[in-house]
């Protein structure tokens, strides 16, 4: 069964320090997104990458968030340094690209307090 | 820019209460619109793809229906497993990303 997997499920960090979320996109899906949930906003995309090159990261704060990846098989996100407004749920999520409508399959999240 | 607002924000059912949500969105063009579950502490899991307006599809007791500015989820005699919050996206003609609403909690109880 195929599926996003996303590390680490849970984080508890406190403000100030280094938080790097890591995600393995679906095998043979070529575009990867990180969505950032909270009540208050709902689900607001981050950045997303196509074939490894990133397309859009106009929705991260630029002087904190920075999203890579180094490989097919790997997304990276990564807070630096975090703040307690950063507490939220990060989903990576893949797709194929292609075709009409692309569906896109979301991994179990990454669950962030900031203290 | 692309829009999408979901109606009602939660909505309580007895089991067996049909009801619909909504998902009224604007957007430049619709390549698709996307209805997702989401179970609490987990990711959102994929339900249905609308690609033009009266296109209908059905998934046990759910069918989803679109015209050119909303669509709804029909939920038909739901159960308690029914639960969960429910999230519509739309996706633009461009191959952008989706847009998401903020979602429909449904809480069904027995």
């Amino acid at each position: 069964d195929a599926r996003v997997t996303q590390t680490p499920r849970h984080k508890v960090t406190e403000m100030g320090q280094e938080v790097t979320m890591r995600c393995q996109p679906i095998l043979g899906h070529n575009t990867v997104f990180w969505y950032r949930q909270t009540m208050m906003q709902g689900l607001e995309l981050l950045a997303y990458f196509r074939n490894r090159a990133p397309l859009d990261d106009s929705g991260m704060p630029k002087d904190r968030f920075s999203a890579e990846m180094p490989d097919a098989t790997l997304a990276t996100l990564k807070i630096q340094p975090s703040e307690p407004r950063d507490s939220a749920v990060y989903f990576c999520a893949s797709g194929t690209g292609t075709g009409t409508g692309n569906t896109i399959y979301f991994g179990e999240g990454s669950w962030l307090t900031v203290v | 820019e692309d829009q999408v607002t979901q109606s009602p924000e939660a909505l309580r059912l007895q089991e067996g209460e049909s009801s619909s949500l909504n998902c009224s969105y604007t957007v430049s063009g619709l390549r698709g619109l996307f209805w997702y579950r989401q179970d609490p502490g987990k990711g959102p899991e994929f339900l249905f793809t609308l690609y033009s307006a009266g296109e209908e599809k059905e998934k046990e007791r759910l069918k989803a229906t679109l015209t050119k500015k909303e669509s709804f989820l029909h939920i038909t005699a739901p159960k308690p497993e029914d639960s969960a919050t429910y999230l519509c996206a739309v996706q633009a003609l461009g191959n952008t990303p989706l847009v998401f609403g903020k979602g429909t909690r449904l809480s069904v109880i027995a």
